[in-house]
């Protein structure tokens, strides 16, 4: 069965913090994609990134970063100089194992960004 | 490009009551899910539809809940009869192409409230 777990619960930092967000995996199928998805206060699930579980290459978008590490089965966000903006609810998912197209969400982390 | 629109926004019923709620996906979009996120959790899958084909339903209470997609566009999930579990945000997506390499694209959901 495959399982995503968002240990933090919820974040609050003060603006220009450096924030990590993590995300652990698990999954028996040696091809399968991870994501992160941000949920603002209007609900909307607003797609930030995927990675495929062949590409282990870290990412960096602006402020944002991710470390995919098929060791651990980690895939975590970090956001450089925080912004108010950036308070939202954070989702890491799973999905594509097995040739199934569905994704499997973690609980999701609360980031609160403090002016 | 138009995003996923879902109505209604907000729903509030007395247990035992029905309810419907419309999806209408990105033009083209062949993928459908329908999600469903308690508070405080992480999206969880009701039905994916490829097309106006079931794909996956294993995590829908048919006893209760329903979904249809006529002619591979529009889809409606209804829930007949309501109880006070069911209250929740009922997320709709899409995604384009196959295999999975796309994200899937998110409405803003109906958050309903059952009484």
């Amino acid at each position: 069965a495959q399982k995503v777990t968002q240990a933090q619960t919820e974040i609050s930092v003060v603006e220009k913090e450096d924030v990590t967000l993590d995300c652990v995996y698990e999954t028996r199928d040696t091809t399968y994609y991870l994501f992160w998805y941000k949920q603002p206060p209007s609900g909307e699930l607003v797609f930030l990134i995927r990675r495929n579980s062949f590409d282990e290459q870290n990412e960096i978008s602006g402020r944002y970063s991710w470390n995919f590490q098929k060791s651990t089965s980690s895939f975590n966000f970090t956001i450089t100089a925080s912004q108010v903006v950036d308070s939202a609810v954070y989702f890491c998912a799973l999905g594509g194992g097995g040739g199934s197209e569905k994704l499997v969400f973690g609980k999701g982390t609360k980031l609160t960004v403090n002016p | 490009e138009a995003g996923v629109a879902q109505s209604p926004r907000y729903k509030i019923i007395e247990k035992r009551q029905s309810v419907a709620f419309w999806c209408n996906p990105i033009s083209g979009h062949a993928t459908l899910y329908w999600y469903q996120q308690i508070l405080g959790q992480g999206p969880k899958l009701l039905i994916q539809f490829q097309n106006n084909g079931v794909v996956d339903d294993s995590q829908l209470p048919k006893d209760r809940f329903s979904a249809e997609r006529l002619k591979g566009v529009d889809s409606t999930l209804k829930i007949q009869p309501a109880k006070l579990e069911d209250s929740a945000v009922y997320l709709c997506a899409s995604r384009g192409r196959t295999p999975l390499n796309t994200e899937a694209f998110f409405g803003q959901g109906t958050r309903l409230t059952v009484v």
